[in-house]
């Protein structure tokens, strides 16, 4: 099966970089997708095709794919960047599987 | 606007099935495949089924063949997720996405709970 790896947590002060990483065999072929999910909401798109910032996406959120690796930063993290965030992409069968990275809890404090 | 709204969840005992809809509106439904994501009390998302836009192509995660099976109705807007043979470890809150070639807009979920 296809896994996607993320660190549990990653923890910065607020003004700081925080780097978010997702690997994968198949983001060698496959583009990596960001989403933000805050307490009590339902997930939202942050970052698609690998380093595409959807509209109302601050700029300072940004993405980078290499090899089996995608990252998410966030330059300038602020408190209100404080939230879980998955990365998903798509299996390399052909069948169009999903999968979600297990998450990364933000802190900004 | 887009919109996506859940329904149909609820509490089931082990065993038992439930069948949960998607309202969607604001979009063309018939053009878009639609994923279904659940995601357990304090746990991580989950992709679970994924249908194409005229409904001729699904695929599941392997933790629910044989026991989910997804649809649509694209003439009433409406995308399904019919669950069997429900586990306690299938407890969750479900949410639909639009996919158009990412999963972009979601709905706010719909909590399945299975449970004697």
């Amino acid at each position: 099966s296809y896994e996607l790896t993320q660190p549990p947590s990653v923890s910065v002060s607020p003004g700081q970089t925080a780097r978010i990483t997702c690997s994968g065999d198949a983001l060698s072929k496959k583009y990596a997708y960001w989403y933000q999910q805050k307490s009590g909401q339902a997930p939202a798109l942050v970052m698609f095709e690998d380093r595409k910032r959807p509209s109302g996406i601050p700029e300072r959120f940004s993405g980078s794919r290499s090899g089996t690796m995608a990252t998410l930063t966030i330059s300038g993290a602020q408190v209100e960047d404080e939230a879980d965030y998955y990365c998903y992409s798509t299996d390399i069968s052909g069948d169009h599987r999903g999968v979600f990275g297990g998450g990364t809890k933000l802190t900004v404090l | 606007e887009v919109q996506l709204v859940e329904s149909g969840g609820g509490l089931v005992q082990p065993g038992g099935s439930l069948r949960l809809s998607c309202a969607a509106s604001g979009f063309t439904f018939s053009s878009y495949w639609m994923h279904w994501v659940r995601q357990a009390p304090g746990k991580g998302l989950v992709w679970v089924s994924r249908i194409n836009n005229d409904g001729s192509s699904t695929s599941l995660a392997d933790s629910v063949k044989g026991r989910f099976t997804i649809s649509r109705d694209n003439a009433r807007n409406t995308l399904y997720l019919q669950m069997s043979s429900l586990r306690a470890d299938d407890t969750a809150v479900y949410y639909c996405a639009r996919d158009p070639g990412y999963l972009d807009y979601w709905g706010q979920g719909t909590l399945v709970t299975v449970s004697s």
